[in-house]
Parts: structure tokens; C-alpha cells; sequence
């Protein structure tokens, strides 16, 4: 079965510098890879995804790259902002209404 | 769009009592969704896919006669938690598919915290 490894554990960054978390999978079925925010107490929330007929995607401050053949994938955030203190996961599934994989999380801290 | 609410958010329940946890995805029809469980500063662990009209499948090691999901609509699927004890208080997640357009993304409810005391 697939295994998802996500590093750095924890990762603390000075607010506007940028954040940087990776994540390796094993099983090259895998096509689809969001990513989740978590914050204490509630549900994880998709805030990134990318499928794998795509390198890298955009959206503001996130970007997500994706390198198919050494199968890892990163979460990029720049100009970090106390609001994005959270834990973080990704997650790698083989799409179409298949389970998903889940890294082991990323606890980020952005200090003021 | 594409929101999922979990009901409650927060049970405490006495050893050996059966404990009910709703999902329901409010503006989408879900034709599978899954729990998970999930430990303080641990990542999410998948109990359970839940099938709407058929059973659900559970994760190797998961107890299905004490972990029982039904999943009646195409919006609502329970999870009943049997004769809790207190090293099934957790952190509780729902998630669903969006039936229609092939969908690869999972959105999670609110989670439901349960103690068991």
C-alpha cells in the first residue's frame, strides 16, 4: 500500500519569512495530493491540491509543487502571517473516490 | 460549497453506553465517505469507508461490532461507538466525496470530541 512521509515535524518561522513543508509517497498510482490545514480542535481544511498531469499550482500566498518521477511533493507558503499557524498535512491518493494517505502532520508556528 | 457538518461537537458519555455521531454533507449528495480517528498531535487514522446502501469497510484492526456505520442517504451516515470505554475517547472526523464529476477531494467535517468516563 502507499506510505506518505512528511517533514519537517515542526517548523517555526519568523511572520514574512516563507515555510516550506515536503512529502514523499511510494505507490506511483498516487495522482492526486492535497493538502490540509488543521487547526486546534476542528476538521482539516483543503486549502491546496494538485494532480499529477501538473508540476506546480498557484493560488496567492500557497503554492504546491509536484515531482512525479522522484515521488515527493512540497507546500510552499510565503510571506507567512500569524494566521497560519497550524498543523499541516498532506496526503496522497490514487483519485477517484479512493482513500487517502495521510503524511503525519506539520506542526507550523509563525512568530510575530 | 462543499461543506460537511458533523452533530455533536462535543459528547461526554459513561463507560458502556452507545454513543451516536452524525455527518451530513449539507450542499452536496455523498455517495462514500469515511471516519477517522484521530490521537492528540497524531495524524488522521481511517476507520471506515462508508458506502451509501451497502456496508461499510472497515481498516484492518477495527472493530466493526464496536465501530457501527450506517450510511442511509445520500447525505447522512453515523457512526455509533458500542459500549464505550475510555480508550475510545478521541477526536472523531468525517469526510465525504462529492458524488457527481469523478472527485478526487474529501471534505472533512468539524470533528466530534468524545470522552468516555
Amino acid at each position: 500500500g502507499e506510505n506518505v512521509e512528511q517533514h519537517p515535524s515542526t517548523l517555526s518561522v519568523q511572520e514574512g519569512d516563507s515555510a516550506v513543508i515536503k512529502c514523499t509517497y511510494s505507490d506511483s498510482a498516487s495522482n492526486y495530493f492535497p493538502w490540509y490545514k488543521q487547526e486546534l480542535g476542528k476538521g482539516p481544511q483543503l486549502i491546496i491540491d494538485i494532480r499529477s498531469n501538473v508540476g506546480e499550482k498557484k493560488d496567492q500566498r500557497i503554492a504546491v509543487t509536484l515531482n512525479k518521477t522522484a515521488k515527493h511533493f512540497s507546500l510552499h507558503i510565503t510571506e507567512t502571517q500569524p494566521e497560519d499557524s497550524a498543523v499541516y498535512f498532506c496526503a496522497a491518493s490514487a483519485g477517484n473516490f479512493n482513500k487517502f494517505y495521510f503524511g503525519s502532520g506539520t506542526k507550523l508556528n509563525v512568530k510575530p | 460549497g462543499a461543506v460537511v457538518s458533523q452533530h455533536p461537537s462535543r459528547v461526554i458519555c459513561k463507560s458502556g453506553t452507545s454513543v451516536k455521531i452524525e455527518c451530513r454533507s449539507l450542499d452536496f449528495q455523498a455517495t462514500t465517505m469515511f471516519w477517522y480517528r484521530q490521537f492528540p498531535k497524531q495524524s488522521l487514522m481511517l476507520m471506515a469507508t462508508s458506502n451509501e446502501g451497502s456496508k461499510a469497510t472497515y481498516e484492518q484492526g477495527v472493530e466493526k461490532d464496536k465501530f457501527l456505520i450506517n450510511h442511509a442517504s445520500l447525505t447522512l451516515s453515523t457512526l455509533t461507538v458500542t459500549s464505550a470505554h475510555p480508550e475510545d475517547s478521541s477526536f472523531y472526523i468525517c469526510s465525504a466525496y462529492p458524488s457527481s464529476g469523478g472527485s478526487d477531494t474529501q471534505y472533512f467535517g468539524p470533528g466530534t470530541r468524545l470522552t468516555v468516563l
